[in-house]
């Protein structure tokens, strides 16, 4: 049973561009959510995705935005990248009837914005 | 953004020995989740707590869901270096999201 997969797992961009992050989440889960981890922090919640509609979104700029696909995939896209924007970008996903709505993380993407 | 404070923010311990840290907020939980976070990896689940007063445990790992429901703790006994990482506790804020301690991060010399 495949876990949370996410690609690519490295990214490097300049400022200005735009990147398109990927994840499939864990067989049987309907819901995916994506975090942003700053080094030395812990996750920052960016949004989640059910039914293919955003349901709830955290303190980010709309440069940050998102899609879910009918086989529940999703990606993340962020728009004019920042130097800040350079983060781990987590994944993570649960099954919408699930106890507490437990999340699985993936691994992550690395990205970092020069 | 919002976080839970964690403390102690890292630890050196000798391999056995057992360790504690713990996660305080100053609003009720209704759910306490510890994960660890290894590098290069994400965060995983270790325990889930769901009411106050609980204690749970898995394998050496034990945890607490304070009474007050500020509060939560994370013992590991006999610690070995597989448990060098970063632990976060973390709350199932609403229904969708989690809000994430600020991570007490272990290093084990053996």
């Amino acid at each position: 049973d495949a876990g949370v997969t996410q690609s690519p797992t490295h990214l490097i961009k300049t400022r200005g561009q735009q990147v398109t992050l990927r994840c499939s989440p864990k067989s049987g889960h309907d819901t995916v959510s994506w975090y942003q981890q700053a080094l030395g922090q812990g996750p920052q919640f960016i949004f989640q995705y059910y039914e293919e509609e955003e349901r709830q979104r955290g303190n980010f700029p709309d440069r940050f935005s998102g899609h879910q696909f009918p086989n529940y995939s999703s990606e993340l896209n962020v728009n004019a990248l920042l130097l800040g924007d350079s983060a781990l970008y987590l994944c993570a996903s649960s099954p919408y009837s699930g106890r507490k709505n437990i999340q699985y993380f993936g691994a992550g993407t690395r990205l970092s914005v020069l | 953004g919002q976080q839970l404070n964690q403390s102690p923010q890292s630890m050196f311990i000798q391999e056995g020995e057992d360790v504690s840290m713990n996660c305080t907020s100053s609003s009720i939980f209704n759910t306490w989740l510890w994960y660890k976070q290894e590098p290069g990896e994400g965060p995983v689940l270790l325990i889930a707590l769901y009411k106050a007063g609980e204690l749970t445990s898995n394998g050496r790992l034990t945890a607490q869901f304070g009474i007050t429901r500020k509060d939560s703790f994370l013992n590991i006994s006999a610690s070995i270096p597989s448990d060098v990482g970063i632990y976060f506790c973390a709350d199932l804020s609403g229904t969708y999201k989690y809000i994430f301690g600020t991570g007490t991060r272990l290093k084990v010399l053996a």
